[in-house]
């Protein structure tokens, strides 16, 4: 298999559940993000990881929890979310986090809170 | 803060023929590289063209060439022989040269094409 994949592709889960998103990336690059698309706005950054550190946490609440256990494999795990996190959840991965390196992207887990 | 704007929601554009996606953005920046992806109905993110600001020369990949007019902060996408294939939505992005990896998105285009 190759490129990003994501699982699940969907999503449904109640406010008080808690649930995990994967993202495995078999590019061999060093760097993950995770993405969230929302209907009607941009794409928000939420956290980048290089070599399996966390570099960039964009001001997300802690009910997003990110782990990176290596360079091939993220995930979001989520707990006691709102119905405003419904949204398109993106995993991308890079070469390395530097110089403008193209991001690639999965395919994306809809998630709605109900 | 850097922004990006695409000022039209929704474009169409007959097979075959040339549609120009408009993208204009906000930086003091000097250095920053400007990206168009492309979202089909699969969902996934795929990169279509990179532009360094350094570079005066438009970068160009098979059918797809950009305007990179740096004074103007403008970044148009030309698509030339549209195929039915190239219908997805759009979207500009911009990254600053170092310091944080945060892509800027604009908030998408949506490209039909008509057979």
């Amino acid at each position: 298999e190759t490129g990003v994949t994501q699982t699940p592709r969907h999503l449904v889960m109640g406010m008080t559940n808690k649930k995990s998103l994967k993202c495995e990336q078999h590019l061999g690059h060093n760097a993950m993000y995770w993405y969230k698309q929302s209907a009607k706005k941009p794409l928000e950054l939420m956290f980048v990881y290089n070599f399996k550190e966390q570099t960039e946490n964009n001001s997300v609440p802690s009910r997003f929890s990110p782990e990176c256990p290596n360079s091939s494999h993220l995930f979001l795990h989520l707990h006691t979310l709102q119905p405003e996190d419904s949204a398109l959840y993106l995993c991308a991965s890079s070469q390395d986090r530097n110089e403008g390196r193209s991001l690639f992207f999965g395919s994306g887990t809809q998630l709605s809170v109900l | 803060a850097q922004t990006v704007t695409q000022s039209q929601p929704e474009m169409s554009v007959q097979e075959a023929e040339t549609v120009t996606l408009s993208c204009t953005y906000d930086t003091s920046e000097s250095d920053y590289y400007l990206f168009w992806y492309k979202q089909p109905p699969s969902r996934q993110m795929i990169l279509v063209i990179r532009q360094e600001a350094y570079k005066q020369q438009n970068a160009t990949e098979n059918r797809f060439s950009v305007n990179f007019q740096k004074a103007a902060k403008s970044f148009s996408l030309k698509i030339s022989d549209s195929q039915l294939g190239d219908a997805a939505m759009y979207f500009c992005a911009y990254k600053t040269q170092g310091g944080s990896e945060k892509l800027v998105f604009g908030k998408g285009m949506k490209l039909t094409v008509n057979p």
